[in-house]
């Protein structure tokens, strides 16, 4: 079974910081993907960024990347310089096999603050 | 590229009422959809996979005379929740299974459906 684990209910960030977001996944496939959402008080899920299990290099996307620790695994999310904007809720998923679903973490709420 | 619409956005009913959600891909075919519901500060849980032309799979506990899945075409599913009551009241996102994105599993997402029911 796939599980995605999100230990961070909650977190504060100063603007212009960079943040660390954390994200452990379990899963016997060896072929899986790893995306995160961005989810605002609208509610529409946002794709920030993805991380293949066979890709080489840690993925990144403007001021988002993913550290990715096979060994461990781990997907942390890292914000660098973070802006007002970026206050939301934050999702890890993963997607494995041939069933074609994403299994979703209890996610992080992030503040960023002044 | 890649659009997930959903319509109505927000609907309000009364308690007895069923309430119909449209999902569509506006710039691609997706052969298969996802249901999904979100309680308040909660994760996204989903309810059923919805293939084109066929069933739809529901997760465990998900009452499928309840919620109703049609995939009619390649590019719309509808969720019908029958006979909607107060605990129905919950937001329902939907997404397109993107299989040509070269990412494994992408799905894009609608932007959701606030369901209340009165």
């Amino acid at each position: 079974a796939q599980k995605i684990t999100q230990t961070q209910p909650g977190m504060f960030v100063q603007e212009k910081e960079a943040v660390t977001l954390d994200c452990t996944y379990d899963t016997s496939d060896p072929s899986y993907g790893l995306f995160w959402y961005k989810q605002p008080s609208s509610g529409e899920m946002i794709f920030l960024i993805y991380q293949g299990s066979y890709d080489q290099q840690n993925a990144t996307e403007g001021r988002y990347s993913l550290n990715f620790q096979k060994a461990r695994k781990s997907a942390n999310l890292v914000i660098s310089a973070s802006q007002l904007g970026d206050s939301a809720m934050y999702f890890c998923a993963m997607g494995t096999g041939t069933a074609s679903k994403l299994t979703f973490g209890t996610g992080t709420r992030l503040q960023v603050t002044l | 590229g890649a659009v997930v619409s959903q319509h109505p956005s927000r609907v309000i009913c009364k308690s007895g009422t069923s309430v119909k959600i449209e999902c569509r891909s506006l710039d691609f075919q997706a052969t298969t959809m996802f249901w999904y519901r979100q309680f308040p500060k909660k994760s996204l849980m989903l309810m059923a996979t919805s293939n084109e032309g066929s069933k739809a799979t529901y997760e465990q506990g998900v009452e499928k005379d309840k919620f109703l899945i049609n995939h009619a075409s390649l590019t719309l599913s509808t969720l019908t929740v029958t006979s909607a009551h107060p605990e129905d009241s919950s937001f329902y996102i939907c997404s397109a299974g993107a299989w040509a994105s070269g990412r494994y599993n992408e799905q894009f997402f609608g932007p959701g459906t606030r369901l209340t029911v009165l």
